[in-house]
Formats: C-alpha cells, sequence, structure tokens
C-alpha cells in the first residue's frame, strides 16, 4: 500500500529558479514528516522536517508548506542551484510508534546551470 | 562525530546463499533501523531495534531477519537470496528527540 505519494518523478529546473515537490499521504495519524535530500553514492540526508502543528517551516531557501485538511505538503527550493541537483523524498510517520519513516517515491531534481 | 557506519560497502552473493550485513550507530544512539532501497520500490521499511528489541517489522517475508547487540551495533540478515534482494540495504540511527541519520548503505548484489 502506498501510503505518501510523491510528485513529480523528475524535475528539472534553471538555476535561480524555484523547485516544488509535492507529496500526498493517506494515514491520518501520521504526524512527522520530513524530507531528504540523497545524492549517489550516499545514504539520504534530512533536508527539513515539519509536525502538523505549523503550516510552514522555512529554513534557508527550504520551505514546507503543509495542508493539513488536504493531507498534502510540499517542499520548495527557493534560488536553486546546480548543487542542489539530487535525489529528494519525502516521508511521514507516527513519532509515538517509533522510527518507522514511510518514503514517497522519490524526485530526481536536476538544476541547469 | 563519527556517522552511521555500515560495512560492507559491497557485496556479491550467489542465489540460495545468506548474507550478513553490519551496521554501528553514532555514539549514544540506541534506535536502529534498516531499509531497503531499490529502483523499483523506493525505500522500504524492514525493522527498527531499540535497546536490542525489535521495536517494528515492516513487511517482508521471515528470510529477513535482524538483531542489535548491547553496544547497540546491529546486523541484518538475508537467507536463501533471491535475485530480488539485490538492493541497497541502509540503516539509520537515532536518539529520542533527534533526526535519523543514514550511513551510506551496503550494496548488495544477487546472481
Amino acid at each position: 500500500q502506498q501510503q505518501v505519494k510523491q510528485s513529480p518523478q523528475s524535475l528539472i529546473v534553471q538555476k535561480g529558479g524555484i523547485s516544488i515537490i509535492n507529496c500526498a499521504y493517506e494515514n491520518t495519524a501520521f504526524d512527522y514528516f520530513p524530507w531528504y535530500q540523497q545524492f549517489p553514492g550516499k545514504g539520504p540526508a534530512l533536508l527539513i522536517a515539519i509536525r502538523p502543528d505549523v503550516s510552514e517551516k522555512k529554513e534557508g531557501r527550504f520551505t514546507i508548506s503543509f495542508n493539513k485538511s488536504a493531507k498534502q505538503f510540499s517542499l520548495h527550493i527557493m534560488d536553486s542551484q546546480p548543487g542542489d541537483s539530487a535525489t529528494y523524498f519525502c516521508a511521514a510517520s507516527i513519532q509515538s510508534s517509533g522510527d518507522k519513516l514511510t518514503f514517497g517515491t522519490g524526485t530526481r531534481l536536476a538544476v541547469r546551470p | 562525530k563519527a556517522g552511521v557506519t555500515q560495512t560492507p560497502r559491497y557485496l556479491i552473493k550467489t542465489r540460495g546463499q545468506q548474507v550478513t550485513l553490519s551496521c554501528s550507530p553514532i555514539s549514544g544512539h540506541r534506535s536502529v533501523s534498516w531499509y531497503q532501497q531499490t529502483p523499483g520500490q523506493g525505500l522500504q521499511f524492514l525493522f527498527e531495534y531499540f535497546s536490542e528489541t525489535q521495536r517494528n517489522k515492516g513487511n517482508f517475508p521471515g528470510r529477513f531477519s535482524g538483531r542489535q547487540f548491547s553496544n547497540s551495533r546491529s546486523e541484518m540478515n538475508v537467507s536463501t537470496l533471491e535475485l530480488g534482494d539485490s538492493a541497497l540495504y541502509l540503516c539509520a540511527s537515532r536518539t529520542p528527540g533527534s533526526e535519523a541519520f543514514f550511513g551510506q548503505g551496503t550494496r548488495l548484489t544477487v546472481v
């Protein structure tokens, strides 16, 4: 069962542009929504995370927007840079149930110079 | 502070064999989780250990097993390997209230 749906599968953005990746979840018990960045040959690294009591969280060029009623959340990368080229995964978990993360299918982002 | 260390980095096994992968968490982290990453299925949760006890288990067959030692190091074992078990196996560790830190993974190829 695909509990976290992620789109698009791939994304090409020009340097300086905005990259937007969307995720939708089904399980309303999820209460922690992280985004991970993965470079080839590396493990995923946490980029930014949000809990459902806030609608937006910003860290530098990265912003998460969260819509609890629609069960959707998105990652916005402002002023995208070639160094941002990586695969991005959204995830969700139920914090009281341990560390099980349910991941989206990933978005391969390419930022053109 | 050293990160999550997974050994070996690469492994080639034959169908029917078994394999053991190792994960050393960040010092002080007592929770270790394992994930399988494949191009087709993405990142899928295998199991989670906390203080030597399995706390969560994903939807994988019984050929996949794991354990955690008193020093928080963890191993996962896959018996009777199948071609479809070829994947990147990732280990993550965390301490309560912190994010999960992933290792670089073990790339398993079954031939």
